[in-house]
């Protein structure tokens, strides 16, 4: 079965460091694959989709980006880390290929910008 | 444009106790996609359930149980005689795609603002 591997699990980084997050999936081939922001106390918001090697789509304009060097990787950027950027950075992807397959997430990585 | 709203911030009850958890969701799409979300106190979000809206259908998973009306746009979760164990931030969340991987799927999944569900023993 799938596995989604997410790290580091907590960071914290001053304002105007570069941020690198980064995400694997094992158990698939050519999967989708997310980034998920949970702001504190706040539901999530999807920040970026991949649906393959170099395809990126942006959901909202940020100070982060995102990139797709391998197949199963899936990395979270930013030159400068803001304060508004702080909160649990969640890598997701489909549980298997079929039509009615849940959306699983890894375990995260919560970000403390000071 | 699709949303979800999950009015209650907090739920606190006594174990043993049922409690349900609401959630209204709007979109212009004919076929959609619900789900619910489990966050406990250790940060992953564990998937509970996956309905469609053509399924309106009632299920029901040991102690759990998830109510889909259409007619009202809700659907809501309760939890049987709850347990401590059962403590953790809900998400209610909406989808207009299928999932699987594929190019067509984007996988956009709008989440509700959660429910954090305190049950004490």
């Amino acid at each position: 079965s799938q596995t989604i591997h997410q790290w580091p699990a907590t960071l914290v980084q001053p304002v105007g460091s570069p941020l690198s997050l980064e995400c694997t999936v094992e158990g698939t081939s050519n999967p989708n694959l997310y980034w998920y922001r949970q702001a504190a106390g706040r539901g999530l918001q999807l920040l970026f989709y991949s649906v393959g090697i170099g395809q990126i789509s942006s959901e909202v304009p940020q100070n982060l980006s995102a990139s797709r060097p391998q197949d199963r990787q899936f990395i979270l950027s930013s030159k400068k880390l803001l304060l508004s950027d702080s909160g649990f950075y969640l890598c997701a992807s489909y549980r298997d290929r079929r039509r009615n397959s849940p959306l699983h997430f890894g375990n995260g990585t919560r970000l403390t910008v000071t | 444009a699709q949303k979800v709203t999950q009015a209650q911030t907090e739920i606190s009850v006594v174990e043993k106790e049922d409690v349900t958890l609401d959630c209204v969701y709007e979109t212009r799409d004919t076929t959609y996609y619900l789900f619910w979300y489990k966050q406990p106190p250790s940060g992953e979000l564990v998937f509970l359930i996956r309905r469609n809206s053509f399924d309106e259908q009632n299920e029901i998973s040991g102690r759990y149980s998830w109510n889909f009306q259409k007619s009202t746009s809700s659907f809501n979760f309760t939890i049987t005689a709850s347990q401590v164990v059962d403590s953790a931030v809900y998400f209610c969340a909406l989808s207009g795609e299928a999932g699987g991987h594929g190019s067509s799927n984007t996988g956009k999944l709008i989440f509700g603002q959660g429910t954090t569900l305190q049950v004490k023993p």
